[in-house]
This record gives structure tokens, C-alpha cells and sequence, in this order.
């Protein structure tokens, strides 16, 4: 078993829709969780972090963790084509800087206009 | 404030030769990691340099090797390069608290 499963989808919405990526992990020492973007041929950009479980909002993006289940997931409301791009999930069980983060394999999302 | 700038963008090597990449991480950031990204494995972790030091190693063999100086930035090296190197190669920089890790746009490598 893969330490992080992500579904790689393809996922592909209705502009304005709402929509919900998930990550499950089997190590239970993960404390930290993180959501990245990349668009095509870029590197990933950091959306979410969140520590713990919990919920945690920012804009149209909302990042829940829930350990006991070991399942986290990305809502994204009222979608843009903007957001057409590969979500990574991420998390990591030290605090300190940029080490060992494990990465799900990504879902690449198309949102249609 | 300037983000993690790799460079080169893009590279073509051929089999048995070497390479060496490089990164500049955000400015007060003494961490710096390097990932190597591919379709089949996604995105897996190489190795981590904090304040000059390697303090953690990924599942790669030693062809694969980097080093940081003393202003933070970073160089990878990989010998002997194999046609399964080929990868986007990503470096990501972190401060001292917290696990935000931001990342450059990427070395393509393409080992013909």
C-alpha cells in the first residue's frame, strides 16, 4: 500500500461547480497537509496548509483533515476554467522547513467554461 | 520578494554523461530540497540541505548527490545519467518553522 493515494482522475466540471479532490494516507504520524497547484509545465504552487485535523478556509478553497479516517480533501466552490490544473496533496509527519513531504500523484482537474 | 529560481529550464543530455543542476531559494530560507517529478512515480523526494548540511535522503541511488553553500543555494548533481533520469527535477525552499514548501519552476531533463 502507497503511503498517500490520490485518484488521478481526469476530473472534468461545469464552470461554477463545486469540487472535491481527496487524498488517503496509511502513516499516521502525518501531521502536516498540504494542497499544491501545478498547471502545465510550471512547478507546484502551495494553496493549502493545514496542521492537524480540521477545517481550514481560504476563499473559494476549503481544506478538511480528518486523521482518525486518514482522509483529507479540497473543496474548490464555484470553479473557474483558472482552475484547470493538477492538484497535489502532500503532508509530512516533521515540522521544520521543506523535507521529506510524500505527494500523492496528483488529479489533474479541466474545468469547462 | 523573489521566489525558488532554477536553472537551467530545460536540458538535453545524452546516456553516461553527467549534469548538474541549480537552485536559488527564497531569501531567509536555509532549507532547500530537491524532487524529481515523472508521469509514472510522480513527484518523489531526492534529498533535503539544511544550513550546508544533507539532513535527510531519499530512495536514490548515489548518482544522484547535491550539496548547498553557504548563501543557501543549492546544486544537484546526477553521474552517468540513464534514460529513466529524464524528469522534471524541482527545488523547493522552506523557512525554519513550519512545513511550507515552495516551489521553483523546475529543471527540465531529457536524457536521450
Amino acid at each position: 500500500q502507497k503511503e498517500v493515494e490520490q485518484d488521478p482522475g481526469p476530473l472534468s466540471v461545469p464552470e461554477g461547480a463545486i469540487v472535491s479532490l481527496n487524498c488517503t494516507y496509511s502513516n499516521s504520524a502525518f501531521q502536516y497537509f498540504m494542497w499544491y497547484r501545478q498547471y502545465s509545465r510550471k512547478g507546484p504552487e502551495l494553496l493549502m496548509y493545514t496542521y492537524s485535523s480540521g477545517n481550514k478556509e481560504d476563499g473559494r478553497f476549503t481544506a478538511q483533515v480528518d486523521k482518525s479516517s486518514k482522509y483529507i480533501s479540497l473543496f474548490i466552490r464555484d470553479s473557474q476554467p483558472s482552475d484547470s490544473a493538477t492538484y497535489l496533496c502532500a503532508m509530512s509527519a516533521d515540522k521544520g522547513g521543506s523535507e521529506k513531504l510524500v505527494f500523492g500523484k496528483g488529479t489533474k482537474l479541466t474545468v469547462n467554461p | 520578494k523573489a521566489g525558488v529560481t532554477q536553472t537551467p529550464r530545460y536540458l538535453i543530455k545524452t546516456r553516461g554523461q553527467q549534469v548538474t543542476l541549480s537552485c536559488s531559494p527564497i531569501s531567509g530560507h536555509r532549507s532547500v530540497s530537491w524532487y524529481q517529478q515523472t508521469p509514472g512515480q510522480g513527484l518523489q523526494f531526492l534529498f533535503e540541505y539544511f544550513s550546508e548540511t544533507q539532513r535527510n535522503k531519499g530512495n536514490f541511488p548515489g548518482r544522484f548527490s547535491g550539496r548547498q553553500f553557504s548563501n543557501s543555494r543549492s546544486e544537484m548533481n546526477v553521474s552517468t545519467l540513464e534514460l529513466g533520469d529524464s524528469a522534471l527535477y524541482l527545488c523547493a525552499s522552506g523557512g525554519q518553522a513550519g512545513t511550507e514548501a515552495f516551489f521553483g519552476q523546475g529543471t527540465r531533463l531529457t536524457v536521450v
